[in-house]
C-alpha cells in the first residue's frame, strides 16, 4: 500500500493568513493526488484533482501543486469558511489511500 | 446534479453482517465507479472498495475476506456488505462517485453512522 503521510497534523492560522499543507506519498503517484476539505458532521469534498486542477465551484485561492513524492495545498488568505480538516488522497493504485488529515483552527 | 444516499441499520450486532444501500439519482451506476468509505469517529478515511460500471470490484486488502459490494442496476443502487463486524467497524460509511478508476471522488453521500454494539 502506498502511505500518504500529511504534515503538520494540526495548524492554528488567522483569518488572512497564507497557508501551506504537505502531503508526501511513500512512493511516487505522478500526479494522482487529490485534495479534500472535511467540515464537521460533513462528508468531505473535493477541492483539487490531479495535483494542482481546481475542482468546479471551488474559490481560487485554494491552489496545489506537486509531483512524484510531495505534494501541497496552499490557501492564499484564509476565510473563516476555511476552518476544516484537509486530507491527501492518491489515486495511483488501490487501495486508494488517505493522508490522516490537517485540522486546520482559527488562532 | 448527481446525488448519493446511504441507507441500512445504524446498529449492528457483532458478528453479524453490515448491510449498506446508496441510491444514486442524477446519474446512472451503469457508468463511472463506485466506492464505499468510511471513518471511525474521530479519525481519518479509509476507501472500502469499489465496483465499476462492467461490474469489476476491487477491495481494500485488509477487508477483502469479509467484502462485497454489489450494484442494482434497476434501482440505481449499489450495496456493501461486511461481515463479521466488530466494534473496531463502527464508523460513518459514505458512498462516492469517482468518474474512473484513478480520478477522485467528485461526489459523496452524506453519509451514514454505523455503530456495531449488542
Amino acid at each position: 500500500d502506498i502511505q500518504m503521510t500529511q504534515s503538520p497534523s494540526s495548524l492554528s492560522a488567522s483569518v488572512g493568513d497564507r497557508v501551506t499543507i504537505t502531503c508526501r506519498p511513500s512512493e511516487s503517484i505522478s500526479d494522482y493526488l487529490n485534495w479534500y476539505q472535511q467540515k464537521p458532521g460533513r462528508a468531505p469534498s473535493l477541492l483539487i484533482y490531479a495535483a494542482s486542477s481546481l475542482q468546479s465551484g471551488v474559490p481560487s485561492r485554494f491552489s496545489g501543486s506537486g509531483s512524484g513524492t510531495d505534494f501541497t495545498l496552499t490557501i492564499s488568505s484564509l476565510q473563516p469558511e476555511d476552518f476544516a480538516t484537509y486530507y491527501c488522497q492518491q489515486a495511483d493504485s488501490t487501495p486508494y489511500t488517505f493522508g490522516q488529515g490537517t485540522k486546520l483552527e482559527i488562532k | 446534479q448527481v446525488q448519493l444516499q446511504e441507507s441500512g441499520p445504524g446498529l449492528v450486532k457483532p458478528s453479524e453482517t453490515l448491510s449498506l444501500t446508496c441510491t444514486v439519482s442524477g446519474g446512472s451506476v451503469s457508468s463511472y465507479y463506485w466506492s464505499w468509505i468510511r471513518q471511525p469517529p474521530g479519525k481519518g478515511l479509509e476507501w472500502i472498495g469499489y465496483i465499476s460500471y462492467s461490474g469489476s470490484t476491487d477491495y481494500n486488502p485488509y477487508l477483502r475476506s469479509r467484502v462485497t459490494i454489489s450494484v442494482d442496476t434497476s434501482k440505481n443502487q449499489f450495496s456493501l456488505r461486511l461481515n463479521s463486524v466488530t466494534a473496531a467497524d463502527s464508523a460513518e460509511y459514505y458512498c462516492a462517485r469517482a468518474v474512473g478508476s484513478i480520478s477522485p471522488f467528485d461526489y459523496w453521500g452524506q453519509g451514514i453512522l454505523v455503530i456495531v454494539s449488542t
